[in-house]
């Protein structure tokens, strides 16, 4: 069983509509992060956090350390946001990530 | 903006073949990573580098070997190619601040590998 689940697999919206990703994780971490990655492969870093909540444009990402929980909101949905969106978590005494196994996003104009 | 460079975006190998991939980060980062990503699977760590010459088997390193020469290069090999090993291939960089506890990684645009 993989320690991080993402939900949901698939997600297709209309432009316009507000987004929320959700990643779940069964151990204690010292970090999560979330990525971005495009059709043709490269993937990009768009936050890492370990607490409450960060904020970069329309990308909006929380944490429930308690919950083991995150989740990504994009406001304001682009087709330029369809992408894979990756989770990972930094588990404790371990320094390498777990990665889930991606979100599949598609924006409809 | 750090870079992170991996010599080829396609590659196609034949079965037995020894194949070299190769990554260059001008960021002076300490960490160096190689994954490979298959469908269903997400990203999976065949070795990862702290420093020049360090290496560390990481969750799938059979059937690979990798080099740290220099700070800024690190090479993945695949002594002898298998089918088996057609995937893509990334590899990431991250600066070391005395442990690499949840340091942000930067990625190069990956490696699509076919061994036929």
């Amino acid at each position: 069983k993989n320690e991080v689940e993402q939900s949901p697999q698939n997600l297709t919206a209309q432009e316009g509509e507000f987004i929320t990703i959700n990643c779940s994780y069964s151990v204690g971490i010292s970090a999560l992060h979330w990525l971005q990655q495009h059709p043709g492969g490269g993937i990009v870093s768009l936050f890492m956090l370990s607490s409450g909540k960060k904020k970069h444009g329309r990308l909006i990402a929380t944490i429930n350390i308690q919950e083991k929980h995150s989740s990504l909101h994009i406001t304001a949905s682009h087709p330029r946001d369809s992408a894979v969106y990756i989770c990972a978590v930094s588990l404790f005494g371990n320094e390498k990530l777990t990665f889930g196994t991606g979100t599949r996003l598609t924006i409809i104009p | 903006d750090v870079k992170v460079t991996q010599s080829s975006r396609y590659l196609v190998k034949r079965t037995g073949e020894k194949v070299f991939l190769e990554c260059v980060q001008d960021m002076d980062h300490e960490n160096m990573f190689w994954y490979r990503q298959d469908p269903g699977l997400g990203l999976r760590l065949i070795y990862f580098s702290y420093d020049v010459k360090m290496k560390e088997k990481g969750d799938i390193p059979e059937g690979y070997s990798v080099s740290r020469e220099k700070k800024e290069r690190f090479s993945l090999i695949l002594e002898s190619a298998s089918t088996n090993q057609t995937s893509m291939y990334l590899c990431a960089s991250s600066l070391s601040a005395g442990g690499f506890l949840g340091e942000k990684l930067f990625f190069g645009s990956g490696t699509q590998l076919s061994v036929l």
